[in-house]
């Protein structure tokens, strides 16, 4: 049950718009975000409860289509602070009362 | 200031010999976590707990044991069975609800290695 993210990495410049994809094969109930620094714990950032909701947090905002079970994450103007790697958890619709993670997407920024 | 704490950072373990890993929360949560973090592979749950006395197991329980007999505190050990135990090892919480709809608040990890 765990989700696809891609890509797997993303080299930005500072300034420049990224988007990280999170797909699923079940349906889902909700969709997760977290940002990890390297050696740190994840941070949460949004979570997406309904089909069609988009949230935002400072210049990142997600979406979450929910018939197609899939989310992105929109990281728009990057700032060098947004640097790190990228987790979309899933909650099945029926099921675990848990979320399955991806495998991360590591996002670079540089000046 | 409220949140998890997770002893010890680092953590060596030799053959046949059991370990715990400590995790404390004063956010008052019901729910607990526990994940495994290996390079590449993203975080698999190891156990959970949305209840004191009560916990269940996730995709990757074998080779480890937990406790929940305090809201606070959801130790883990990781047992000799575990035959490759070096990783990452995250603990959670989260609010009344579970994971579906709460966010996951997490510790900042304890590294497992073995000498």
């Amino acid at each position: 049950q765990q989700p696809v993210q891609s890509p797997q990495a993303v080299i930005l410049r500072e300034g420049e718009d990224a988007v990280i994809n999170c797909s699923s094969s079940k349906a889902l109930y909700s969709v997760h975000w977290y940002r990890q620094k390297h050696g740190e714990a994840p941070v949460f950032l949004m979570i997406l409860l309904k089909g069609g909701e988009q949230k935002g947090h400072e210049k990142i905002s997600a979406s979450f289509n929910e018939k197609k079970q899939q989310s992105s994450l929109y990281l728009t103007a990057s700032q060098l602070s947004y640097s790190g790697t990228y987790f979309c958890g899933t909650a099945p619709r029926t099921g675990a009362n848990n979320l399955f993670f991806g495998t991360g997407t590591r996002l670079t920024v540089i000046p | 200031d409220g949140g998890i704490t997770q002893s010890p950072k680092y953590l060596f373990r030799k053959e046949g010999q059991n370990v715990t890993l400590s995790c404390e929360q004063n956010l008052n949560h019901d729910a607990m976590y526990w994940y495994r973090q290996d390079p590449g592979q993203g975080l698999r749950l190891i156990y959970y707990s949305q209840i004191v006395n009560d916990f269940q197991k996730g995709d990757i329980a074998e080779g480890y044991s937990v406790s929940r007999e305090k809201k606070e505190s959801f130790p883990l050990t990781v047992t000799s069975a575990q035959k490759n135990p070096t990783a990452f090892y995250l603990c959670a919480s989260s609010p009344v609800g579970g994971a579906n709809n709460q966010p996951q608040h997490f510790g900042d990890g304890t590294r497992l290695s073995i000498l």
